[in-house]
């Protein structure tokens, strides 16, 4: 149980384009699941929570309109990186948050999706 | 304010040998959880062991042991007889019901076991 699965696991992109990651709770429900950055050889930086069914809370020095995040559904958010640049290149990890312990019997638990490299060229 | 140190930033052990990864967490909530995950080199992180802050009981997963001491506000990780598969980064995060769920996070021991 508890599994996070996430998509694409890489992609390159040219600069200017915009890439879209997914990231889907497979065998429960989140209703707050969270974007994090990591650079190499660092700890993971939360960009953003995301709750389903409302606006995602950024943290400072996040910008919204370049990383957009959308919680459609109680197993689903998604991060879009608009006029993506190379300095956004980076790893990209979601979470998920068990809040009922359904799945993996610890609630308000995170489980983390594979990541997503991204580069930018 | 809410702060996890993981003070070892690389470890190197041979194989078979037993390592401690030490956590220190400061938190003035009375409840919160204390977790451990793994990071290997393919970048995905694994969750370990989750405690909460009202069971000081120390588990023991294999050759996984954990190691809660509110009164030191040390949560530490001991691998026994270390295999070459347990390489990767550890982190040590902090959960507490004021910070909206949002781990705090250590900086990570990355342990290298040498066959």
């Amino acid at each position: 149980g508890a599994v996070v699965s996430q998509h694409p696991s890489w992609v390159i992109c040219k600069s200017g384009t915009s890439v879209k990651i997914e990231c889907r709770s497979l065998d429960f429900q989140a209703t707050t699941m969270f974007w994090y950055r990591q650079f190499p050889k660092q700890s993971l930086m939360l960009m953003a929570t995301s709750n389903e069914g409302s606006k995602a809370t950024y943290e400072q020095g996040v910008e919204k309109d370049k990383f957009l995040i959308n919680h459609a559904s109680l197993t689903l958010s998604t991060l879009t990186v608009t006029s993506a640049h190379p300095e956004d290149s980076s790893f990209y990890i979601c979470s998920a948050r068990d809040s009922r312990g359904l799945a993996g019997g610890m609630a308000d638990t995170q489980y983390f999706g594979p990541g997503t490299r991204l580069t930018v060229l | 304010a809410q702060k996890v140190t993981q003070a070892q930033t690389e470890i190197s052990v041979v194989e078979k040998e037993d390592v401690t990864l030490d956590c220190v967490y400061e938190t003035r909530d009375t409840t919160y959880y204390l977790f451990w995950y793994k990071q290997p080199p393919s970048g995905e992180l694994v969750f370990l062991i989750r405690r909460n802050s009202f069971d000081e009981q120390n588990e023991i997963s294999g050759r996984y042991s954990w190691n809660f001491q509110k009164s030191t506000s040390s949560f530490n990780f001991t691998i026994t007889a270390s295999q070459v598969v347990d390489s990767a980064v550890y982190f040590c995060a902090l959960v507490s019901m004021d910070s909206n769920y949002q781990l705090i996070w250590g900086a990570g021991t990355k342990l290298i076991i040498k066959p």
